[in-house]
């Protein structure tokens, strides 16, 4: 079982910053957090990660709790192609367990 | 750019037939995973290669599964006697410290 809870779904309007929020209760000490999303028909693609700091990249920021326990993906200003499925994921060394992820729709 | 390649984009078969798909990695990654997802769902691991070594394989990986990395570079992922519960899309990453990088991946159709 995927060690992650997302929303299924989300609206966000175009322009305005996308927060994708993010469960991981069971994290441990060397985990990492990881974002990824999908778009239709694609190979997923790298957002970010990061241990237990805040991490801001060319493309998003991620917020982790200080208990580690949760963690927000924030996209400044969404755009008509940031509609994706956007993955969550705990994990280290080799093995990702992916969940369902959360359905990102950019509305114009 | 020389991403993560994946060869066939797309594959039909017939039940009962083989198929082989091919990755190319990145090629100062010396790390390579195969995943499968089918539709709906995240990608689910089926194996890890550092280098030439097999190092890992799911419990979804049936004996009719097999994955090769020969030289360390491409992996070829076999599945032979293809049923309809194999339909699914087939992907590759490579790794460079954290981060995966994923090719477009192989979809697989088995009538």
């Amino acid at each position: 079982d995927a060690k992650t809870t997302q929303p299924p779904s989300m609206d966000c309007a175009e322009g305005r910053a996308a927060n994708l929020p993010c469960n991981h209760s069971t994290i441990s000490g060397n985990e990492y957090v990881y974002w990824y999303r999908q778009i239709h028909s694609q190979g997923p693609q790298y957002i970010i990660h990061g241990l237990k700091n805040n991490e801001t990249n060319e493309m998003a920021s991620l917020i982790i709790t200080e208990d580690r326990k949760s963690s927000t993906l924030i996209l400044p200003h969404a755009t008509l192609r940031d509609t994706a499925v956007y993955y969550c994921i705990v994990g280290s060394n080799y093995q990702l367990i992916w969940g369902a992820g959360t359905k990102l729709i950019i509305k114009p | 750019d020389t991403g993560v390649s994946q060869d066939p984009r797309h594959k039909i078969t017939k039940r009962g037939q083989n198929v082989t798909f091919r990755c190319d990695p990145i090629s100062e990654h010396n790390r390579l995973y195969w995943y499968r997802q089918t539709l709906g769902q995240g990608p689910e691991f089926l194996t890890y290669f550092q280098n030439e070594a097999q190092l890992e394989k799911s419990r979804l990986l049936s004996d009719r599964f097999s994955a090769e990395r020969p030289k360390g570079s491409f992996s070829t992922l076999e599945i032979q006697r293809t049923e309809q519960g194999d339909s699914a899309m087939y992907l590759c990453a490579s790794r460079k410290g954290e981060t995966q990088y994923f090719g477009p991946g192989t979809r697989l159709l088995v009538l």
